[in-house]
Order: structure tokens, then C-alpha cells, then sequence
């Protein structure tokens, strides 16, 4: 059974960092692109992260709003990804979620985890 | 970045009711249109991929159409665990951006 659980996430001051971190299992992990989404209270889905397999290079890639602020990584002798957030915002409060993607003639993300919420306050 | 747009952003239906979103993209986008199932306090849950591809074990009741800029998706006959918000999302190129959603309650 395919399960990815997020967990790290807190109430962080703004300007601190938090980690983030996807822990992932029944699936061969090393083979899989993830990717980062978040949600604000009471809004809709934004995508925030995306991370190539290593045969793919394992490149990344950022939205604008945390470009330069986020870095994603991941660890396949583990089966996590990780969600680095430094400088952190009060706009950046929101419940976080990893999910698997799946291209070729998919280009999906069809598994995701239950979430994680980060509060950015004060 | 491709603007995604979804009408209505509610619905008021009830059980047994035909029901249609429609979800554009600002560009012409393929057939890359993904359509997630959201209930409230739960993460996403994906309905239909490459706009028109049922994701394994969901119900046929649901349908997806469209390619290009326009894309819909169908519930035909709507079931209580139905009620949910619906979101479109392209897959075509970064940043992958989602429509604003629709919500579908209890009329």
C-alpha cells in the first residue's frame, strides 16, 4: 500500500526555518518525482516544490512565492523527501502536503499524504 | 504562469442530480487537466488525470472531458459522499497552478 505522512510541522516565529519531512513507503521511492503542495486556511490548493527521481537528474523546482526561501531534497536510502523553509512568513501558514507523481502519459500526483500544518506567527 | 478558472465556484444539488464544472485554462494546456476531490480536513483525492482518465476506484459516475483550453467534469448522478469541493489543476509545465475549486453542497 502506497502511504506518504508528512510530519514537522509546528507554530514557527516569523524569520525562523522549520523542516518539513515526507516519510514514504510501498512504493520503490528512488523511481518517484514528489512534489510539495499547501493549503491556507480556508483556501485552495497551491503548489509549492517539485523534486525529479535521481534518474531524472533530481532536479527541483519552486514557485515564485518561495524561490530562494525553500529548498526540497530527498533522501532514497530512506524514502523521504524533506521541505527546507527558511525565512519564514505569516503567509506561509498553511497545512502542507506531499504527494507522489506519476508522468509518461499520466503527468498526475496520485497519492498524497494527510498533511502537515505549519503556523507562522508571533 | 497559466491562469486556471472554474465555474460555478458552488453548487446547491441534490441526490441523484446531473452536475457539471467547468475548468479553463489561459493557454492551451493538451489534454493536462487533473480533477481532485477535496472533503474538509482531508488532503486531496484525485478523480480523473490527463483530463479524462478515471484514477482506479473511482466511481463511473464521474466523467471528465475537454482538451485544449476547455475542459468539464460530470458527477451524473450525485451520491451523498459526493458533497465536497472540486478542483482543477494543469500538469503541463511549472508552476502547476489549480483552479480556485468548487464547492458542491447539500441543496
Amino acid at each position: 500500500e502506497v502511504q506518504l505522512v508528512e510530519s514537522g510541522g509546528g507554530l514557527v516565529q516569523p524569520g525562523r526555518s522549520l523542516r518539513l519531512s515526507c516519510t514514504t513507503s510501498g512504493f520503490t521511492f528512488g523511481d518517484r518525482a514528489l512534489s510539495w503542495f499547501r493549503q491556507a486556511p480556508g483556501k485552495g490548493l497551491e503548489w509549492v516544490s517539485f523534486i525529479r527521481s535521481r534518474a531524472s537528474g533530481g532536479t527541483t523546482e519552486y514557485a515564485a512565492s518561495v524561490k530562494g526561501r525553500f529548498t526540497i531534497s530527498r533522501d532514497d536510502s530512506n524514502s523521504i523527501a524533506y521541505l527546507e523553509m527558511n525565512s519564514l512568513k505569516t503567509e506561509d501558514s498553511a497545512v502542507y502536503y506531499c504527494a507522489r507523481w506519476i508522468g509518461g502519459s499520466y503527468r498526475t500526483l496520485d497519492y498524497w499524504g494527510q498533511g502537515t500544518l505549519v503556523t507562522v506567527s508571533s | 504562469d497559466i491562469q486556471m478558472t472554474q465555474s460555478p465556484s458552488s453548487v446547491s444539488a441534490s441526490i441523484g442530480d446531473r452536475i457539471t464544472i467547468t475548468c479553463r485554462a489561459s493557454q492551451g494546456i493538451s489534454n493536462w487537466l487533473v480533477w481532485y476531490q477535496q472533503k474538509p480536513g482531508r488532503a486531496p483525492k484525485l478523480l480523473i488525470y490527463a483530463a479524462s482518465t478515471l484514477m482506479g476506484g473511482v466511481p463511473s459516475r464521474f466523467g471528465g472531458s475537454g482538451s485544449g483550453t476547455d475542459f468539464t467534469l460530470t458527477i451524473s448522478s450525485l451520491q451523498p459522499e459526493d458533497f465536497a469541493t472540486y478542483y482543477c489543476q494543469q500538469t503541463l509545465t511549472f508552476p502547476f497552478t489549480f483552479g480556485p475549486g468548487t464547492n458542491v453542497d447539500i441543496k
